[in-house]
């Protein structure tokens, strides 16, 4: 079965601090994604990537950087962290365009 | 933009009983996908169709769409508590930018 994990689980830390949050797959896909959720505002796409090296900006971009080191390793880095960017992020993969996509557990961050 | 969006905040029901969530989406697809969010978990997809089918059946899920009226429809029949979670749809656009795009979500309650 398809397995997205993320790390860490739980992160607090104060406007102005540098975050990175991490995600790994192992289902050998192309494709991966940041989301974050949001109450009243379902998933919103940040980054994705479609291979390692490859970066695509998403529908909310604006301070985050994403780095794909590998096909299964994407990262979000939040530099200057604003209480804004408090939120539920959601890595995902998949195996191509329009498919299905595998979600990790989420990372509940809190930005004080 | 919103490309999709589920038609009601919250539904609930006893468990036995029929509830069905709708999603209007506003582009020409390729496809649709209905995904589930229990809580404290990612998103994990039910079913996909696409633009050229009318109904899509996973046990006792079904999925109908409508291109004409740009609408959709996932009916789940004898619920359990288990059914308890969020549902969205998500959708793609026929041209140019591929991502997925999520609805807000339907909050589906079971009641024992």
């Amino acid at each position: 079965e398809a397995a997205v994990t993320q790390s860490p689980r739980n992160k607090v830390t104060v406007t102005g601090g540098n975050v990175t949050l991490s995600c790994r797959q192992t289902n050998s896909h192309n494709y991966m994604y940041w989301y974050r959720q949001d109450t009243g505002h379902g998933l919103r796409l940040i980054h994705y990537s479609y291979g390692a090296g490859n970066l695509q900006i998403g529908d909310v971009p604006d301070g985050y950087k994403a780095t794909r080191t590998t096909q299964e390793d994407f990262f979000l880095l939040l530099e200057l962290a604003s209480p804004s960017q408090t939120s539920l992020y959601f890595c995902a993969s998949s195996g191509g365009v329009r498919a299905e996509q595998f979600f990790g557990p989420g990372t509940r961050l809190t930005v004080l | 933009s919103q490309l999709a969006e589920e038609n009601s905040w919250a539904l609930s029901v006893h468990e036995g009983e029929s509830v069905t969530v709708n999603c209007s989406y506003k582009t020409s697809i390729t496809a649709l996908q209905w995904y589930r969010q229990k809580s404290g978990k990612g998103p994990a997809q039910l079913i996909l169709i696409r633009s050229n089918e009318r109904e899509k059946r996973n046990g006792r899920l079904r999925a109908t769409l409508d291109t004409s009226s740009q609408s959709s429809s996932l009916s789940i029949t004898a619920t359990r508590c288990e059914d308890t979670a969020v549902y969205f749809c998500a959708t793609d656009a026929s041209s140019g930018s591929w991502q997925l795009i999520f609805g807000s979500g339907t909050q589906l309650t079971v009641m024992p």
